[in-house]
């Protein structure tokens, strides 16, 4: 699986935009882009996926760069409650098993 | 209400003792696997199964094992609990096929101390 490259962690403050970054130089023309994230103390929690387009959902945005080799995942307007550590994964898309293979993620710290 | 559901949610264990980790989920999902997270760090896998009958290893099987005679249930066992194997530990379920497309649904985890 092609490999992600992320900052360790990242701080916002609260009611403001948040932009986490992703680097995926080595990604194939199959991989979906995936996002997770990890509230303290809890399992991982899907955000959001795309392969090409920009993708938008209740939770946040995503947004691909045109050859691929990054990504953006956008929190519009964050809050203490999104205060966790975000995961970007790629996924390829195939029949059988498609684990997921976590990093160490970003860690992002909403200030007050 | 639906969900991936862990049972038990803390346990201390003694080395050499085994015990078995519960994962039910009721979505009707093929796909289910199990995770361990230690301290700051990924998740990293240890088993999946694509579907009732069928398990496979994943990046960190051994000294675990797991079954899946049922859509609903993937528990996994611990044969001689060592100190390494201190650890959360997660499951996780999605449709077998297309998985790419849908995300993942994971437990709580269930947070295991060998001493």
């Amino acid at each position: 699986d092609a490999k992600t490259t992320q900052p360790n962690s990242m701080e916002s403050n609260e009611e403001e935009p948040v932009h986490l970054p992703c680097n995926h130089s080595t990604i194939s023309g199959t991989d979906y882009i995936h996002w997770y994230r990890q509230l303290p103390s809890q399992g991982p929690e899907y955000v959001i996926h795309g392969l090409t387009s920009n993708v938008n959902n209740r939770m946040a945005s995503l947004a691909i760069a045109e050859d691929r080799k990054s990504s953006t995942l956008i929190l519009h307007r964050a809050t203490l409650r999104d205060a966790a550590v975000y995961y970007c994964i790629l996924r390829a898309f195939k029949t059988g098993a498609n684990n997921l293979f976590f990093g160490t993620g970003t860690r992002l710290t909403v200030i007050p | 209400n639906a969900g991936v559901t862990q049972t038990p949610k803390f346990q201390v264990l003694k080395t050499g003792q085994s015990m078995t980790l519960q994962c039910a989920q009721d979505m009707n999902h093929e796909y289910m696997s199990w995770y361990r997270q230690d301290p700051g760090m990924g998740l990293r896998l240890i088993h999946y199964s694509v579907g009732a009958g069928i398990t496979d290893q994943g990046e960190v099987p051994n000294g675990y094992n797991v079954s899946r005679s049922t859509t609903e249930d993937f528990p996994l066992r611990l044969l001689s609990a060592a100190p390494s194997q201190t650890s959360v530990y997660f499951c996780a379920s999605s449709y077998a096929q297309g998985a790419s497309l849908y995300g993942y649904t994971f437990g709580s985890g269930t947070r295991l101390t060998v001493v």
